[in-house]
């Protein structure tokens, strides 16, 4: 199992909001970084740090933190962010990284 | 822009060694800031960090995997390697190369296309 806990997954009306969550004891210390994956893609990196997205991505993605969890948010979702989410940080050593089992998130 | 391109053979059997090459374009392997790393995916399950490379040389491994993992550069290809010994079908998957930025980013920003690679007899 992994030391990042992530629902499995999750669903969201179209054009609502949702929070897709990671859960360890590394992130009280270290922020999670987000990856969308698509069939057949590779993952894409949507959020990096406290809340910052890459160039490309679009505003209604946004990141928090607090306590042992990570969230990403997405505000207003569309029907191309259905896709599998990861987060990413390091391990409870604090020496290594890895990866939540990754959400599967369904837009109705 | 940066770019990552694996390449290696799609079938490698039983208790051999798995054997990878992943090309960087577009920057400099040995920028500062860049750890050069590897990341794998069995068919429909999650992604699995395998270990990254400083310029400087210095590894860091996935702990799970610490003894069959070995990952090297090139710098005058603009190169990194991944080698996984004695493979079992438990290794078949995708495998992505990425490069991982640290200091404040903290990320995985840039990923190749992934290679398919099949342990079997």
């Amino acid at each position: 199992s992994s030391e990042l806990t992530q629902d499995p997954a999750v669903s969201v009306a179209l054009g609502q909001t949702v929070r897709i969550t990671c859960q360890g004891d590394s992130l009280r210390s270290y922020y999670a970084s987000w990856y969308q994956q698509k069939p057949g893609q590779a993952p894409v990196l949507v959020i990096y740090g406290k809340n910052n997205r890459p160039s490309g991505i679009p505003d209604r993605f946004s990141g928090s933190s607090s306590g042992n969890t990570g969230s990403l948010t997405i505000t207003g979702a569309q029907a191309e962010d259905e896709a599998d989410y990861y987060c990413n940080s390091r391990d409870s050593s604090g020496n290594h990284l890895v990866f939540g089992g990754g959400t599967k998130l369904t837009v109705l | 822009q940066v770019q990552l391109q694996e390449s290696g053979p799609g079938l490698v059997k039983p208790s051999q060694t798995l054997s990878l090459t992943c090309t960087v374009s577009g920057v400099s392997i040995s920028s500062d800031y860049n750890y050069w790393s590897w990341v794998r995916q069995p068919a429909g399950k999650g992604l699995e960090w395998l270990g990254r490379m400083y310029t400087t040389g210095s590894t860091n491994y996935n702990p799970s995997l610490k003894s069959r993992v070995t990952i090297s550069v090139d710098t005058s290809k603009n190169q990194f390697s991944l080698r996984l010994s004695s493979v079992t079908a438990a290794d078949t998957a995708v495998y992505y190369c990425a490069r991982f930025i640290g200091g404040m980013r903290f990320a995985f920003d840039v990923w190749g296309q992934g290679t398919i690679v099949t342990v079997s007899s």
